[in-house]
């Protein structure tokens, strides 16, 4: 079936213009999650969504940043004024359950470039 | 804090080789370490995980072992093949910060030769 799709694939932003990225998880499932992979590291998380409730959010570097899920499935990452240190790819990920220790299946990231 | 130390971060194989890779972490109470395989442009993809009611699980040719007591977990990749070439990460859940979230490791880029 179909995986965790993400779009758009590739972002070129000015500094200080505003981001949209969208993240559409696998059909029925219930958790959602953004992380931020910086070059040459591990991706890292930046907040997390049960259905339509965010109930993490401790990830998420500064108030510019903005994530939601209204209706429980699409989810958005939002980021505001854009910086340099925003550069990255950022991955979502679902996982059927609301339960901790399960997989967590990711899509193929939004690599956003701040000029 | 919640912290995981991936070792190497470099490995550099022959084709037929094992290749090993060694993660550390720090959240005692974790129960759940998956790792994942990144291939260039790609999203991480699980190739195995293991929970800590087990001391080790199998897969062909990749196996993970784990040992609570030290807090390490290991990937073990027999008969390499080229296609093995990418970067590998460990992760772990933590109990602490809802028991949800992935911590990665670092990396390791393995490459593997003909």
């Amino acid at each position: 079936g179909a995986g965790v799709s993400q779009s758009p694939r590739y972002k070129v932003a000015k500094r200080g213009q505003d981001v949209a990225l969208r993240c559409d998880p696998i059909s029925g499932h219930v958790s959602l999650f953004w992380y931020q992979q910086a070059l040459g590291q591990g991706p890292e998380f930046l907040t997390y969504f049960q259905n339509e409730a965010q109930l993490d959010k401790s990830g998420l570097p500064s108030d510019r940043f903005f994530a939601e899920r209204p209706e429980g499935s699409v989810s958005t990452l939002k980021i505001q004024r854009t910086q340099q240190e925003d550069s990255a790819v950022y991955l979502c990920a679902s996982s059927q359950y609301r339960t901790g220790e399960e997989t967590q299946y990711f899509g193929p990231g939004t690599r956003l470039l701040v000029l | 804090g919640e912290n995981v130390e991936q070792h190497p971060s470099t490995l550099s194989v022959q084709e037929g080789d094992s290749a090993v890779i060694k993660c550390t972490y720090s959240d005692s109470a974790s129960n759940y370490f998956p790792w994942y395989k990144q291939e260039l442009g790609k999203g991480p993809q699980l190739i195995i995980d293991i929970r800590s009611n087990v001391g080790e699980k199998k897969d062909q040719r990749i196996a993970v072992t784990l040992n609570k007591t030290a807090k390490h977990f290991s990937l073990h990749i027999t008969e390499t093949q080229p296609e093995d070439s990418a970067v590998y990460f460990c992760a772990y859940i933590g109990v602490t910060g809802g028991g949800n979230k992935l911590t990665f490791g670092t990396g390791t880029q393995l490459k593997v030769e003909l």
